[in-house]
């Protein structure tokens, strides 16, 4: 079945500094979205990318869809207390009927230090 | 906004109880799905639903059923609970998009709490 690889598994960086974490799927892809996890929260959707190439800002955070559908980035530029949490990815297999079934990469859990 | 709640945030049950964890959406989303979320291994998925009284294996169902009898209600059943099922576990619900416009349509999945379920 299809499987999403997610890396790193964590990562601590100083505030300010750049943040990113990878995705990557053994099967092509439909779409690729994104999610947030606060400590004590549940995951809340930040974006979908569908298109090969696809490149989407949201302020800080640059997510990236690779052109052969298989990969995927989230870049977090200047990071801030506020980011702390778990990133997950999540990728729609390409064809078939899914009925909006996504596999989840095994998430990043960023912490940032004041 | 779109709302899914689950039955309990918490729960203790010992080993070979049946346990329900239930989920309910006000979207009329026809999607719903069970995961478990484990530290390292991200968000599983155990069962889905895309129709009333109709139902998926996702990845993990052993030891797991699942009811749905309304729309807006999926249930998670653990028939006899064991240790290695302590976890959290979340609900989601979506819409469902058919058709050559499926693949860039908004699919967002939406989630509730989390029941945080500890077998002893």
């Amino acid at each position: 079945g299809q499987q999403v690889m997610q890396i790193p598994q964590y990562q601590h960086v100083q505030e300010g500094e750049d943040f990113t974490t990878y995705c990557n799927s053994s099967t092509t892809l439909s779409n690729i979205q994104w999610y947030k996890q606060r400590p004590g929260g549940h995951p809340v959707f930040l974006i979908q990318l569908v298109k090969s190439g696809e490149v989407k800002k949201q302020k800080r955070l640059t997510f990236q869809f690779g052109e052969a559908k298989k990969n995927s980035s989230l870049h977090i530029t200047a990071t801030q207390t506020t980011d702390v949490g778990t990133y997950f990815c999540a990728g729609k297999g390409a064809g078939g009927t899914s009925y909006g079934k996504l596999t989840f990469g095994q998430g990043t859990i960023l912490t940032v230090h004041p | 906004d779109v709302k899914v709640t689950q039955s309990s945030r918490y729960l203790v049950k010992r080993t070979g109880e049946k346990v329900f964890l239930e989920c309910v959406q006000d979207m009329d989303h026809e999607n719903m799905f069970w995961y478990r979320q484990d530290p390292g291994l991200g968000l599983r998925l155990i069962y889905f639903s895309y129709d009333v009284k109709m139902k998926e294996k996702g990845d993990i169902p052993e030891g797991y059923s699942v009811s749905r009898e309304k729309k807006e209600r999926f249930s998670l059943i653990l028939e006899s609970a064991s240790t290695n099922q302590t976890s959290m576990y979340l609900c989601a619900s979506t819409t469902v998009w058919t058709g050559t416009l499926a693949g860039n349509a908004q699919e967002t999945q939406y989630f509730g709490p989390g029941t945080r379920l500890l077998v002893l």
